[in-house]
């Protein structure tokens, strides 16, 4: 079926280090969604892509939409210990119903 | 606002038992979902529903019955538990345009099932 492929799976960082997850789809996106899991907790949304090449900020986040609507990225800058947890992209394929989640990118970071 | 709240928070069922999760949202949300999440994964789509009266399935839906009777409320129903059912469900709400989940989700806190 459709998938949305997110790499890499784990990530361990210092704390001070960046940070970024890379999310692929092999269709075309009306938009992609990006969403964090502290440990033990729900998913939280953070932000939404829909334009072509979008570039979005947050603090120390940046979202990245590809030109071809097809990937995405979520770069942290100077990663703190508050960053911890999985970060999920969700895409919505054009004429879906529905959007498909990626598995995730645990990120680590020591103090 | 309570947001999306989910009952139990925490269940053990015995192969073969039948059960119900509960999800409701007070937010008058149109589209409401089932998701299951296992270890080290992803949120798998289970069903979901664009409106009252309206259900339909996501890629993981044997096993599993909904039904949509208001706005607020979208049970989950385990026919005949199975071990392979032990995970982590969340239900989510969103505002939808058209027939799609155009919006943010918002996720309940999640119930943990175990099957033996």
């Amino acid at each position: 079926g459709q998938q949305v492929m997110q790499i890499p799976q784990y990530q361990h960082v210092q704390e001070g280090e960046d940070f970024t997850t890379y999310c692929n789809s092999s269709t075309t996106l009306s938009n992609i969604q990006w969403y964090k899991q502290r440990p033990g907790g729900h998913p939280v949304f953070l932000i939404q892509l829909v334009k072509s090449g979008e570039v979005k900020k947050q603090k120390r986040l940046t979202f990245q939409f590809g030109e071809a609507k097809k990937n995405s990225s979520l770069h942290i800058t100077a990663t703190q210990t508050t960053d911890v947890g999985t970060y999920f992209c969700a895409g919505l394929m054009d004429h879906a119903g529905k959007s498909t989640f990626g598995d995730g990118t645990t990120l680590t970071v020591k103090p | 606002n309570a947001g999306v709240t989910q009952t139990p928070k925490f269940q053990v069922l015995k192969t073969g038992q039948s059960m119900t999760l509960q999800c409701a949202q007070d937010m008058n949300h149109e589209y409401m979902s089932w998701y299951r999440q296992d270890p080290g994964m992803g949120l798998r789509l289970i069903h979901y529903s664009v409106g009252a009266g309206i259900t339909d399935q996501g890629e993981v839906p044997n096993g599993y019955n909904v039904s949509r009777s208001t706005t607020e409320d979208f049970p989950l129903r385990l026919l005949s538990a199975a071990p392979s059912q032990t995970s982590v469900y969340f239900c989510a709400s969103s505002y939808s345009r058209g027939l799609a989940a155009y919006n943010e989700q918002y996720f309940g806190p999640g119930t943990r099932l175990t099957v033996t």
